[in-house]
């Protein structure tokens, strides 16, 4: 098993550009999510998934798009990066509510 | 909303000693569960323990053992036997049980172990 994967592992930005951070598991989880890490603000809830063709916004969600096509995939797309979106960003899932959120290794967003 | 406050941004323990991490929290909610990640310079994120809040009983893993007291909001974790291995940043997290798996973190501990 896998797990969850992330790609890329670290990336550098120009603002204004657009990406895509990829999110996999195979873990058949219906629950995804994706977190930001900032410096002394521990992870915060950007966007997240209950199921395929189901997303919602999280604490933090400006600036980002999600789209829940397959069970397996989650990703996170930046329209136009700015600056403030330097983090490491984290994708998550899991199953039932209570059970264990396995993480991704996550992504080092650098934007310049 | 749930907020999940950890009042010690870094502690060090001696090898072999315990130690123990504060986390409260705030919620209206009666059921829910508590956790606590840990987070080694590799930054993947490791779940340490889960505590049911309908239960009564601490929960413990090995080494790891939580404090959780309902009334207060306080679920503190408890290393013992500290090892070197143990130096990470700790986070505790909640999830409400009323239908949403999201994840409220803590600020995060730094916990250094002094050889």
């Amino acid at each position: 098993n896998a797990g969850v994967t992330q790609t890329p592992k670290f990336q550098v930005l120009k603002t204004g550009q657009s990406m895509t951070l990829q999110c996999a598991q195979d873990m058949n989880h219906e629950y995804m999510s994706w977190y930001r890490q900032d410096p002394g603000m521990g992870l915060r809830l950007i966007h997240y998934s209950v199921g395929a063709g189901i997303t919602d916004q999280g604490e933090v969600p400006n600036g980002y798009n999600v789209s829940r096509s397959t069970t397996e995939d989650f990703p996170l797309r930046l329209l136009s990066a700015a600056p403030s979106q330097t983090s490491v960003y984290f994708c998550a899932s899991s199953g039932l509510t209570g059970e264990t959120q396995y993480f991704g290794p996550g992504t080092r967003l650098l934007v310049l | 909303a749930q907020t999940v406050t950890q009042s010690q941004p870094e502690m060090s323990v001696q090898e072999a000693e315990t130690v123990t991490l504060s986390c409260t929290y705030d919620t209206s909610e009666s059921d829910y569960y508590l956790f606590w990640y840990k987070q080694p310079p590799s930054r993947q994120m490791i779940l340490v323990i889960r505590q049911e809040a309908y239960k009564q009983q601490n929960a413990t893993e090995n080494r790891f053992s939580v404090n959780f007291q309902k009334a207060a909001k306080s679920f503190s974790l408890k290393i013992s036997d500290s090892q070197l291995g143990d130096a990470a940043m700790y986070f505790c997290a909640y999830q409400s049980n009323f239908g949403n798996e999201k994840l409220t973190f803590g600020t995060g501990t730094r916990l250094t172990i002094i050889p």
